[in-house]
């Protein structure tokens, strides 16, 4: 069973605007990664957020986390064309679940010239 | 370094027959894991290794084999090709402390499998 679920599918943006993806889970986590992959490519880690944090910034991302809501949100500012990828986010349960990171179907950007 | 590394890049194989995936990375991380992934499915784990000499099943492990060979080395085996298991294989790793918590994965370019 997936853990993660992301929205929207498929978002398809302009040069220089904003992406937004969302993930919601289910369970509780001990942290929430998110992923990139661009096509035909393995996956890349971009951000880790653990449960007793808020927000987090790395360059371009903002990826905030809201524990109450389990839901989770990856800000890409200013999107450039190398940004065309897929977006997965990951959560990490903990616990006896050790090693076990959970997937969720990911958001496909795509950022038109 | 090159991270982690995957052997063979594609694969085709006929119903029954056998095959073995290699994975290897040179970081220096205990832990070690083999995901498939399908159309529209994410990624899915199908084992695991937390460290040498431990392995562990993940969310889709019927129809495969794990070997952790050493600290380097994670491989896969299908023991009886099934048209089910045509996906992409990837193989990650990721460090460790002795707090067990979970750092970020690292993955190979993946493996294209086909079973016809």
């Amino acid at each position: 069973s997936q853990q993660g679920e992301e929205d929207p599918q498929a978002l398809s943006i302009q040069e220089g605007e904003n992406a937004t993806m969302n993930c919601s889970y289910k369970t509780s986590i001990n942290n929430l990664q998110w992923y990139r992959q661009n096509s035909g490519r393995g996956l890349v880690h971009l951000i880790l957020i653990r449960s007793n944090e808020r927000e987090k910034h790395s360059g371009r991302l903002r990826v905030t986390l809201d524990t109450s809501k389990k839901s989770s949100s990856l800000l890409i500012t200013a999107s450039r064309a190398a940004d065309t990828a897929s977006y997965f986010c990951a959560t990490y349960a903990g616990g006896t679940s050790y090693g076990k990171l959970t997937f969720g179907q990911g958001t496909i950007l795509t950022v038109h010239p | 370094n090159a991270g982690v590394t995957q052997t063979p890049k594609f694969q085709v194989l006929k119903t029954g027959q056998s095959m073995t995936l290699q994975c290897a990375q040179d970081m220096n991380h205990n832990s070690m894991y083999w995901y498939r992934q399908d159309p529209g499915m994410g990624l899915r784990l199908i084992y695991y290794s937390a460290s040498e000499g431990t392995t562990d099943k993940g969310e889709v492990p019927n129809g495969y084999n794990v070997s952790r060979l050493n600290k380097r080395e994670f491989s896969l085996r299908l023991e009886s090709a099934a048209p089910s298991q045509t996906s992409v294989y990837f193989c990650a790793s990721s460090p460790r402390d002795r707090d067990r918590r979970m750092y970020e994965q690292y993955f190979g370019p993946g493996t294209r499998l086909t079973v016809t």
